[in-house]
């Protein structure tokens, strides 16, 4: 399958700081990028649906605001937490799709704020 | 919009043996179901999908099917190993969103 790079895999912030993550797909371009949320035992939670060149299309319930995502190319998507607090601790995963219907995923970043 | 529900939360099978796992989604305009194995503390990989359009689907042990009228798929791994102990999760994918069931943990019992 297709590769899709998530860096870094954990990070360690203060609270009241900000963070980015970056989303690389590999081998293929991406034309959609998702971004989860997933907490410890539970699912995957979309977040945010992105396209080259456009804004993200956020799920109900997410702060556009704080969670700023970026996807200026067919390779790159970043999402930064902003101002971030102990209850964003989480592990985010991107995916990324190209011309199919397939999906690939990034390996996680795990956030954790302190 | 979509709602996938997934069972069983928990799965225990005998190493060799058979495991199942089902899902169901909620919009028929729904066209395209990937289950995704995740490892902890990686990302999901994609490890078999179907269309919409063809009800059974097979690679090598891992087989999935698809019920479009009742609007339920499943997963099914004959031959299991210890390596197939992860947490399953099904996704159903409309437009340009995949949504996913809660997941399964799979435990392959020696």
């Amino acid at each position: 399958g297709a590769v899709v790079s998530q860096h870094p895999s954990w990070v360690i912030c203060k609270s009241g700081t900000s963070v980015k993550i970056e989303c690389r797909s590999l081998d293929f371009q991406a034309t959609t990028m998702f971004w989860y949320r997933q907490f410890p035992k539970q699912s995957l939670m979309l977040m945010a649906t992105s396209n080259e060149g456009s804004k993200a299309t956020y799920e109900q319930g997410v702060e556009k605001d704080k969670f700023l995502i970026n996807h200026a190319s067919l390779t790159l998507s970043t999402l930064t937490v902003t101002s971030a607090h102990p209850e964003d601790s989480s592990f985010y995963i991107c995916s990324a799709r190209g011309e199919g219907a397939e999906a690939f995923f990034g390996q996680g970043t795990r956030l954790t704020v302190v | 919009g979509e709602n996938v529900e997934q069972h069983p939360s928990t799965l225990s099978v005998q190493e060799g043996d058979s495991a199942v796992i089902k899902c169901t989604y909620s919009d028929s305009a729904s066209n395209y179901f990937p289950w995704y194995k995740q490892e902890l503390g990686k990302g999901p990989q994609l490890i078999i999908d179907i269309r919409s359009n063809v009800g059974e689907k097979k690679d090598q042990r891992i087989a999935v099917t698809l019920n479009k009228t009742a609007k339920h798929f499943s997963l099914h791994i004959t031959e299991t190993q210890p390596e197939d102990s992860a947490v399953y999760f099904c996704a159903a994918n409309r437009d340009d969103k995949i949504i996913f069931g809660k997941g399964t943990r799979l435990h392959i019992l020696p």
